[in-house]
């Protein structure tokens, strides 16, 4: 099965309005990582984490590692956070490797 | 400000032919990884290494050969390419302390079709 489980697939979004992302993991995580592919394809490094959280503008995302899992909140979403968002766990005893989960499409309508 | 560049940017192979993708990274990075995007899928990991001159398999490694020549290049190697190996390739670098590595840097990728 999958060892990281993102949900939604897809969400779409009003302007102005909240939301939020999760994965699941069924690996034991040690670090996790958010990234938001754009629509050009590209890869932008959105979050690094340990278990905390850890805010930057209108994005926030935590980690628990005792409950495998890590959310993503967008608040006040704009059009330009529209794309792919992937989350990746780095687990215990498998090496510096991340398994990457299948991301969640997210398109944010005026 | 980290800085992974890939080439080429895009590539159209044939069925059995020999292909050559290329990552360099001016991070100072010890690690590097190279990962497939298939449409609508998350990466996946093919190859990774942690110092020049070696290389380890990653999840999906069959079919694909790799090369780190120094710590700034990276390369993937298709000796034998096939349809099923048409992807969206990824480089990353990243920094590691002690057991749990830096975050990762992925370069603009590589989008190969084989005909």
């Amino acid at each position: 099965g999958d060892k990281v489980k993102q949900s939604p697939s897809a969400l779409s979004l009003q302007e102005g309005t909240n939301s939020a992302l999760r994965c699941n993991f069924s690996i034991a995580a040690t670090t996790v990582q958010w990234f938001l592919q754009n629509p050009r394809g590209s890869l932008i490094n959105l979050f690094y984490l340990v278990p905390g959280t850890k805010e930057n503008g209108r994005l926030k995302s935590a980690f628990d590692s005792k409950e495998s899992y890590s959310t993503l909140h967008i608040r006040d979403a704009q059009l330009e956070d529209s794309g792919t968002y992937f989350c990746a766990a780095e687990g215990s005893n498998m090496g510096y490797k991340l398994t990457f989960g299948t991301g969640t499409s997210l398109l944010v309508d005026p | 400000e980290a800085a992974v560049t890939q080439s080429p940017r895009s590539k159209v192979a044939v069925t059995g032919g020999k292909v050559t993708l290329s990552c360099h990274q001016t991070n100072n990075h010890d690690y590097m990884y190279w990962y497939r995007q298939d449409t609508g899928h998350g990466l996946r990991l093919i190859h990774y290494s942690y110092v020049a001159d070696s290389t380890e398999k990653g999840d999906i490694p069959d079919g694909y050969k790799a090369s780190r020549p120094s710590q700034e290049n990276f390369s993937l190697i298709l000796e034998l390419a096939s349809l099923s190996q048409t992807a969206v390739y990824f480089c990353a670098s990243s920094d590691a302390l002690g057991r749990s590595s830096y975050e990762q840097y992925f370069g603009p990728g590589t989008r190969l079709t084989v005909l």
